[in-house]
């Protein structure tokens, strides 16, 4: 089976500029996960949707993130305005359900804000 | 609050000596536990989990809730097993399988 997708692979941009991922989970799972890895840290849960609602996004900076996974498949998540400590790799996981079932990591998307 | 720790951010060892991984966690109810592992330019994937109690590559892992703690260890380690290795805490009561990572050990196998 095809594994989580994520585009782009790298990013550069300025600070104050905005930036958006994209994830494709596989196919039939119903749990979709964004984590934010910083470099010399272990990744760290952004946001969770269960089909097209979210499950928890207590982590998630509001003022600067948002995320929306339409029609429960793809998703993507921006950041706007970006700042400098906003760098690190952005991974997108998906899972047949929840609690219990193993998530599969996407190969994450590496952002450098100048 | 909910915590893994991971004491070592590197651990180098020789091929065919012991490998000991330690992870701690902080957490009062019951955990569930997971070992992640990313080789070079490959994606984070799982590893084990504590509640399946198998051994995958050779690795074991035994969840000691009175020291609360779920090291990971070989008896003789090989240079393919070189990578990043994170411990992860999902909580029970949470259904969404939300985990808590550990900062990650970087094993290095040399030979």
């Amino acid at each position: 089976e095809a594994g989580v997708a994520q585009s782009p692979r790298y990013k550069i941009i300025e600070k104050r500029q905005s930036v958006a991922f994209w994830c494709n989970p596989i196919s039939g799972h119903a749990t979709l996960y964004w984590y934010q890895q910083i470099l010399g840290q272990g990744p760290k849960l952004l946001i969770q949707f269960q089909n097209n609602g979210v499950v928890d996004d207590s982590q998630l900076p509001k003022d600067r993130f948002s995320a929306e996974r339409l029609k429960g498949v793809d998703s993507t998540l921006k950041i706007q305005p970006a700042k400098l400590e906003d760098s690190a790799v952005y991974l997108c996981a998906s899972s047949f359900a929840g609690q219990g079932y193993e998530q599969y990591f996407g190969p994450g998307t590496r952002l450098t804000v100048t | 609050a909910q915590r893994v720790t991971q004491p070592e951010k590197l651990l180098s060892v020789f091929k065919g000596a012991p490998v000991e991984l330690k992870c701690n966690y902080s957490y009062s109810g019951s955990p569930e536990l997971f070992w992640y592992v990313q080789y070079s330019r490959q994606r984070l994937q799982l590893l084990l989990r504590h509640i399946s109690r198998e051994s995958i590559k050779g690795f074991t892992a035994d969840l000691n809730k009175g020291e609360t703690s779920f090291h990971l260890k070989k008896p003789f380690a090989q240079e393919e097993d070189s990578a990043m290795y994170y411990c992860a805490l999902s909580l029970f009561y949470n259904q969404g399988g939300k985990l808590i990572f550990g900062q990650g050990t970087e094993l290095s196998v040399k030979p």
